[in-house]
C-alpha cells in the first residue's frame, strides 16, 4: 500500500485503549492545523482541524491540542479501533490568507487485537 | 466518499512521455489543488486553481502543468517523464480560495517503467 518503504514513526496500541499521535509544526506564523487520517489505497480523509486562537477541540472520539509555545499539535483517539489503522498526517496552513498547507510526514497506527 | 473524483487510478509508462491525470472537484467547489505524494518526499503541494485561474504554486517542476476548465474538473500534465516522477498524485478541492479543509480524492498512482 502506500507508504510503504516510507520510514514513519509507528505507533502500535491494544484496541480500547486511546491513542495519542504527537506533530511538532515549523512555522510560528501557522494559524491553522488539521489532521488528516490516509488509509491504504485511499487519499487523505479529513479528521479535524483547529484554529490558532484555540487550544483544544474535540470530535467524534478525537480531539486536537494545540500549544503554540512550543509548536506541538497533538491528535487524542480515544477507544482505539480496527479501522483507527492508517497513517495520521498533521498538516499546517502558514499563510493566513492562502490556501497552501504543509503536511508533515505522517504516523502509522497500528491497533493490536 | 469525498466526492472527489480523480482518474484513472492507476498509470504505467515508460520515461520521456507524456500523461495528462484528471480531477472532478466537489460538487460547488471552486478551488482544485493537485499534490504529489512520493516515498522520500511525504505529501507535497504542486499548485492550486481557483475557478479557472492560477492561485498558488509549490514545488511544481517546469516540465509538469496543470489546467482548470470551465467545468471547473482539472488536469494535470506531466511530460518528459522520468523514474523518479513515480508517485501517488492526488487532487483536493475546497469551496473558495482559502477555504479549509480540503477535501482529497482516491489519487492517481503513477508508475514509470
Amino acid at each position: 500500500g502506500e507508504n510503504v518503504g516510507l520510514h514513519l514513526p509507528t505507533l502500535s496500541v491494544q484496541e480500547g485503549d486511546n491513542s495519542i499521535i504527537n506533530c511538532a509544526y515549523s512555522n510560528s506564523a501557522s494559524d491553522y492545523f488539521i489532521w488528516y487520517k490516509q488509509e491504504s489505497g485511499k487519499g487523505p480523509q479529513f479528521i479535524i482541524d483547529i484554529r490558532s486562537n484555540m487550544d483544544k477541540r474535540q470530535g467524534q472520539r478525537v480531539t486536537v491540542l494545540l500549544n503554540k509555545t512550543v509548536k506541538h499539535l497533538s491528535l487524542q483517539i480515544a477507544a482505539t479501533q480496527p479501522g483507527d489503522s492508517a497513517v495520521y498526517f498533521c498538516a499546517e496552513n502558514p499563510y493566513s490568507s492562502a490556501s497552501k498547507i504543509i503536511f508533515g510526514s505522517g504516523t502509522r497506527l497500528s491497533i493490536r487485537p | 466518499d469525498s466526492g472527489v473524483t480523480q482518474t484513472p487510478k492507476h498509470l504505467i509508462t515508460a520515461t520521456g512521455q507524456r500523461v495528462t491525470l484528471r480531477c472532478s472537484p466537489r460538487s460547488g467547489d471552486l478551488s482544485v489543488y493537485w499534490y504529489q505524494q512520493s516515498l522520500d518526499q511525504g505529501l507535497q503541494f504542486l499548485i492550486q486553481y481557483y475557478n479557472g485561474e492560477e492561485r498558488a504554486k509549490g514545488n511544481i517542476l517546469e516540465r509538469f502543468s496543470a489546467q482548470q476548465f470551465p467545468d471547473l474538473h482539472s488536469e494535470l500534465n506531466l511530460s518528459s517523464l522520468e523514474l523518479g516522477d513515480s508517485a501517488l498524485y492526488f487532487c483536493a478541492s475546497s469551496p473558495g480560495i482559502s477555504d479549509q479543509p480540503q477535501h482529497f480524492g482516491d489519487g492517481t498512482r503513477l508508475s514509470i517503467l
